[in-house]
């Protein structure tokens, strides 16, 4: 079955701990994102990769850092210097071309203790 | 600034009513897409539909459909005879029509269908 998976479903983060979400596809999608779903808002993109080795900014990236080294894998590192991390965090992941539809994982729900 | 409004947060109704998702959009590019996707209480986000700007035919999937009009930047999604399962929170999103294809999402409704 092809698709997108997240781990953990819960995470929990001590202050000044760095925490790091794993997402993995197996659709053979070049592009991979990540967004923050906060409660009773939209989903926001924090970063974003459009192929291998390579990625970008989103609106919401500061506290937040990504690698690409695998075409299959976008893991998302929140670090310290996030102040607000509780919220539910989204990967999706589509095809290259101009504005192929994006398809998302069950997320990951961070919680601060 | 691109933009995707739903005004509605929250709607109730009772199986088997028709209820209508209220989408409206801002945005200067002339060619883009719109996206409805579904949150059911697990989280995962399910994809629902994807428009183009220059198809303005409503489509239609068994008791889904949709209402595309360029003319009100409105992309409203009608559910026929609801049901229990359609129970979920329901988001908009603008594609940016940019090289990111990044989403522009609404804040989304939280549809309950009560039996």
């Amino acid at each position: 079955d092809g698709g997108i998976t997240q781990s953990p479903k819960y995470l929990f983060r001590k202050e000044g701990q760095n925490v790091t979400l794993s997402c993995e596809q197996n659709l053979n999608h070049d592009a991979m994102y990540w967004y923050r779903q906060d409660p009773g808002q939209g989903l926001r993109l924090i970063y974003y990769s459009q192929i291998v080795n390579d990625f970008q900014k989103g609106d919401i990236a500061e506290g937040y850092s990504v690698s690409r080294e695998k075409k299959e894998s976008f893991p998302l590192t929140v670090t310290s210097a996030q102040k607000n991390p509780t919220a539910f965090y989204l990967c999706a992941s589509s095809g290259k071309d101009y504005q192929e539809t994006q398809y998302f994982g069950p997320g990951t729900r961070l919680l601060v203790l | 600034a691109q933009k995707v409004t739903q005004a509605q947060t929250e709607i109730s109704v009772v199986e088997k009513e028709d209820v209508t998702l209220d989408c409206v959009y801002e945005t200067r590019d002339t060619t883009y897409y719109l996206f409805w996707y579904k949150q059911p209480p697990s989280g995962e986000l399910v994809f629902l539909i994807r428009r183009n700007s220059f198809d303005e035919q409503n489509e239609i999937s068994g008791r889904y459909s949709w209402n595309f009009q360029k003319s009100t930047s409105s992309f409203n999604f009608t559910i026929t005879a609801s049901q229990v399962v359609d129970s979920a929170v329901y988001f908009c999103a603008l594609g940016d029509g940019g090289a990111t294809n990044k989403l522009i999402f609404g804040t989304g409704t939280l549809l309950a269908v009560q039996p």
